[in-house]
């Protein structure tokens, strides 16, 4: 089936510094891929949409100043959290859709493993 | 309103038993709906999907009433490997929209 690769899938940063996740599709093109961010005892919530060769849609409330998000090739998208501080400290994960994918139970979305990131 | 609800627990069970979970969703128009299942600090991974006729998966049952907005899931001969986290997801159109999770303990 289709795999999403997630990198890195923990990461711990100084406060103010930058973080960069990695998304990839293996296997599979991907136009459109979706963040998550999941703090503890929470819902996974999505941050934003990422499109390939445009700008990401982010939720409301979600800065998108903050959350850089960059879809430059059908197989990557790429989350920087700008001048992180601890509140942001979360489980980010991304997902995306095999679109070749017809029968599948899940319509072939596909999550990654996932990025733990903790800013002290 | 939260487009997902669930009860987050936690069950508490001994091997062996039934044990049901529930879920309600805001959106009518919601077009899929899923049972995750998400071991700590892991990603989730997809449980099943729920129809509205009911669907069964070895010991998992689902059940969809489009009308009540109301979703359910049924483990019968709980094992100690089905100590998770039980996340109640509808999909409308591109968007996943997450429940916050029923915590499930199976005790030996």
């Amino acid at each position: 089936g289709a795999v999403v690769s997630q990198h890195p899938s923990r990461v711990i940063c100084k406060s103010g510094t930058s973080v960069k996740i990695e998304c990839r599709s293996l296997d599979f093109q991907a136009t459109t891929m979706f963040w998550y961010r999941q703090f503890p005892k929470q819902s996974l919530m999505l941050m934003a949409t990422s499109n390939e060769g445009s700008k990401a849609t982010y939720e409301q409330g979600v800065e998108k100043d903050k959350f850089l998000i960059n879809h430059a090739s059908l197989t990557l998208s790429t989350l920087t959290v700008t001048s992180a501080h601890p509140e942001d400290s979360s489980f980010y994960i991304c997902s995306a859709r095999d679109s070749r994918v017809r029968d599948s139970p899940n319509y072939g979305y596909t999550f990654g493993s996932g990025t733990r990131l903790t800013v002290v | 309103r939260k487009e997902v609800e669930q009860d987050p627990g936690p069950f508490n069970v001994p091997e062996g038993a039934t044990v049901a979970f529930n879920c309600t969703y805001s959106n009518s128009a919601s077009q899929s709906f899923f049972w995750y299942r998400q071991d700590c600090r892991k990603e989730p991974k997809l449980l099943m999907s729920v129809y509205s006729s009911g669907n069964e998966d070895g010991r998992f049952t689902a059940q969809l009433n489009r009308a009540s907005q109301y979703i359910s899931l049924l483990i019968r001969d709980s094992k100690l490997s089905d100590s998770a986290t039980y996340l109640c997801v509808v999909r409308n159109f591109n968007k996943f929209y997450f429940g916050s999770g029923t915590k499930l303990n199976v005790k030996p």
